[in-house]
């Protein structure tokens, strides 16, 4: 079975600076996706970035980036330039690839950014 | 273009009752699947389907149960409701299952707050 663990329930930093959320997942997979979501208040879950397993670089999206280290199955975002609309909960996610799956996600991180 | 949407946002059930929540998928998107997200927790898969069948379900009991219709909108039933199912319930469509390389995006809706009392 496949496990997805945040280890960091409430993360605050200021407006403009960077933050890292760590994330550690468990798989016997070879093939497979993560993600990390967003879900502000309005409480809709937004894809923030993907990265597929097979791939070796980092997947980037503007400010946000990663960290993909398959061997110690760790997964952490990090948020450059932080604005006020990246408050939120930040969840990381895995997906098995290839078949019918689900995705499986974390307990979250909230992330409030202060002006 | 609409995304995926969800109703009623909010419901107030009582225990012992019946609750139906709808999800009308992105236009074109087969597949729907349903989680349950309860109050600090990341969310729970409870069922995937595709062209109208079940393609996968998540460790949740038999009051739990959902259908898609022919025109891949969906709905989610739960029968006998308990205190413990108060939850945020939120869909999600993809244009194929979950899981398959290509299109493998799931967007999410708003979701329906379910209480119990």
């Amino acid at each position: 079975a496949q496990t997805v663990t945040q280890s960091q329930p409430e993360m605050s930093v200021q407006e403009a600076e960077t933050v890292t959320l760590s994330c550690t997942y468990d798989t016997s997979e070879n093939n497979y996706y993560l993600f990390w979501y967003k879900q502000p208040p309005s409480r809709q879950m937004i894809l923030v970035i993907r990265q597929e397993a097979y791939k070796q670089q980092n997947a980037t999206e503007n400010r946000f980036s990663v960290n993909f280290q398959k061997a110690a199955k760790s997964f952490s975002l990090k948020i450059s330039d932080s604005q006020l609309g990246d408050t939120a909960m930040y969840f990381c996610a895995f997906m098995k690839s290839y078949s019918a799956s689900k995705i499986i996600f974390g307990s979250g991180t909230r992330l409030s950014i202060r002006p | 273009d609409a995304g995926v949407t969800q109703s009623p946002t909010h419901l107030i059930k009582t225990r012992g009752q019946h609750v139906t929540l709808r999800c009308s998928p992105i236009s074109g998107h087969k597949s729907v699947s349903w989680y349950q997200q309860v109050l600090g927790q990341g969310p729970q898969f409870i069922f995937q389907y595709y062209e109208k069948e079940e393609r996968g379900r998540g460790n949740f009991p038999d009051r739990f149960s959902a259908r898609q219709f022919p025109n891949y909108s969906s709905e989610l039933n739960v029968n006998a409701l308990l205190l413990g199912d108060s939850a945020l319930y939120l869909c999600a469509s993809s244009f194929n299952l979950i899981g398959q390389r290509e299109n493998t995006e799931a967007f999410f809706g708003q979701g329906t707050r379910l209480t119990v009392v």
